[in-house]
């Protein structure tokens, strides 16, 4: 069973640039969460995919928009980053009936300058 | 509102004392309660939840509806239990978004 994957593991960013980060679900899952970790915080949703959809959205701008693929893989993508964008970016998978279990990739660590 | 509070960010204790985390919650409705944990270097996992009533690693957790809190215990700490631990809940529906405390460190030391 291959856990869940994340790329990259890290990159830098200027300030007003655009970022796509992607993460590979858990073999058999098809709901994909992102999470957004800033230093010292727990982390914080961000948005939910079920079958491609958005099943869900925290409190989050526009500017940070999601895909999911027929394969359950997923992207996040930030437009126009701000310095407080830098963090760590989690991606969660899950079975969304009967399991309440979210199964973490490693996350990728976004450094905006 | 919806939060998770931990109210302790660190906590340090001697191997075989007792420990407990602490989490206290802020929901309408009847959440799912869990606790996940972060050992050095390895991605955030599972560690139980409270409609399993289930003891992991030596770890239980009471869910106190009346209190609204939702502490980890275990009797008799050891040094592999240090690690950063988040309390979390959810909708009752499998699969809802998660929503995280800020976390505690526990350290374990001889």
């Amino acid at each position: 069973e291959t856990g869940v994957t994340q790329s990259p593991t890290h990159l830098i960013k200027t300030r007003g640039q655009q970022v796509t980060l992607r993460c590979s679900s858990q073999s058999g899952h098809n709901t994909v969460s992102w999470y957004q970790q800033a230093l010292g915080q727990g982390p914080q949703f961000i948005f939910q995919y079920y079958r491609e959809e958005e099943n869900g959205r925290g409190n989050f701008p526009p500017r940070f928009s999601g895909l999911q693929f027929p394969n359950y893989s997923s992207e996040l993508n930030v437009n126009a980053l701000e310095l407080d964008d830098s963090a760590l970016y989690l991606c969660a998978s899950s079975i969304p009936t009967g399991s309440y279990e979210q199964y973490f990739g490693p996350g990728t660590r976004l450094t905006v300058t | 509102a919806q939060r998770v509070t931990q109210p302790e960010k660190l906590l340090s204790v001697f191997k075989g004392a007792p420990v407990e985390l602490k989490c206290n919650y802020s929901y309408s409705g009847s959440p799912e309660l869990f606790w996940y944990v972060q050992y050095s270097r390895q991605r955030l996992q599972l560690l139980l939840r409270h409609i399993s009533r289930e003891s992991i690693k030596g770890f239980t957790a009471d869910l106190n509806k009346g209190e609204t809190s939702f502490h980890l215990k275990k009797p008799f700490a050891q040094e592999e239990d240090s690690a950063m631990y988040y309390c979390a809940l959810s909708g009752n529906q499998a699969g809802t978004a998660l929503i995280f405390g800020k976390g505690t460190t526990l350290s374990v030391s001889s």
